[in-house]
């Protein structure tokens, strides 16, 4: 168990929708990343916060963003859900910026 | 930019045998990080290790062992005596280790390890 807690663990909806993607950072983390897995991508950095703000940003699509909130936890907003957006999604955390960063155990999008 | 290869797509060896998974890196940093995760069937990205640039000693975990050269740029991961439950999908990724700059990890596209009976 790493320590981060991502829900739900699967999703399953239509395209056009909006869904919200959760993060648990393992407690003293102040950084959380999150990450998309396709098929055809691999495993592709998108956005990460630190203490509330965002630090950096990767190929996030203008359809989806994402917070983090004073507790530290994060979510990740995905909408006008397509096809192609379905995915595994993680969410990792470290103490600080360059550390280790350990994984929750994911989020399975499938867009239908 | 940063860039990790990881050219072997899969491979299938007959357990106890050892097998080395290789790892490439590209950076203009002349600080970073690099990494190795697992990621089983179950889908869960598991840490395996972190190695600073800095420290070019190879190291030993149990059954598993990493060798850093940085004059090839490569962080290459050997398992010994492999096992059934080896069997997974390894990511080799890199990140800066510059004050400052953003630390996200850039993964290879991983190699599929097959351990039979």
């Amino acid at each position: 168990d790493s320590g981060v807690t991502q829900t739900p663990k699967h999703l399953i909806t239509a395209t056009g929708q909006r869904v919200t993607l959760r993060c648990s950072p393992r407690s003293g983390d102040l950084s959380v990343y999150w990450y998309q897995q396709s098929l055809d991508q691999g495993l592709q950095f998108l956005i990460q916060y630190y203490n509330g703000e965002e630090r950096a940003k990767g190929n996030i699509l203008e359809r989806f963003s994402a917070q983090q909130f004073p507790d530290l936890h994060s979510e990740l907003n995905l909408s006008s859900l397509e096809l192609g957006d379905s995915a595994l999604y993680f969410c990792a955390s470290s103490v600080v910026g360059g550390g280790e960063a350990f994984f929750g155990q994911g989020t399975r999008l499938t867009v239908v | 930019a940063q860039k990790v290869t990881q050219a072997q797509t899969e491979i299938s060896v007959v357990e106890k045998e050892d097998v080395t998974l290789d790892c490439v890196y590209e950076t203009r940093d002349t600080t970073y990080y690099l990494f190795w995760y697992k990621q089983p069937p179950s889908g869960e990205l598991v840490f395996l290790i972190r190695r600073n640039s800095f420290d070019e000693q190879n190291e030993i975990s149990g059954r598993y062992s990493w060798n850093f050269q940085k004059s090839t740029s490569s962080f290459n991961f050997t398992i010994t005596a492999s096992q059934v439950v080896d069997s997974a999908v390894y990511f080799c990724a890199l990140s800066h280790n510059t004050p400052g700059t953003a630390s996200k990890l850039t993964f290879g596209t991983g190699t599929r390890l097959q351990v039979t009976l």
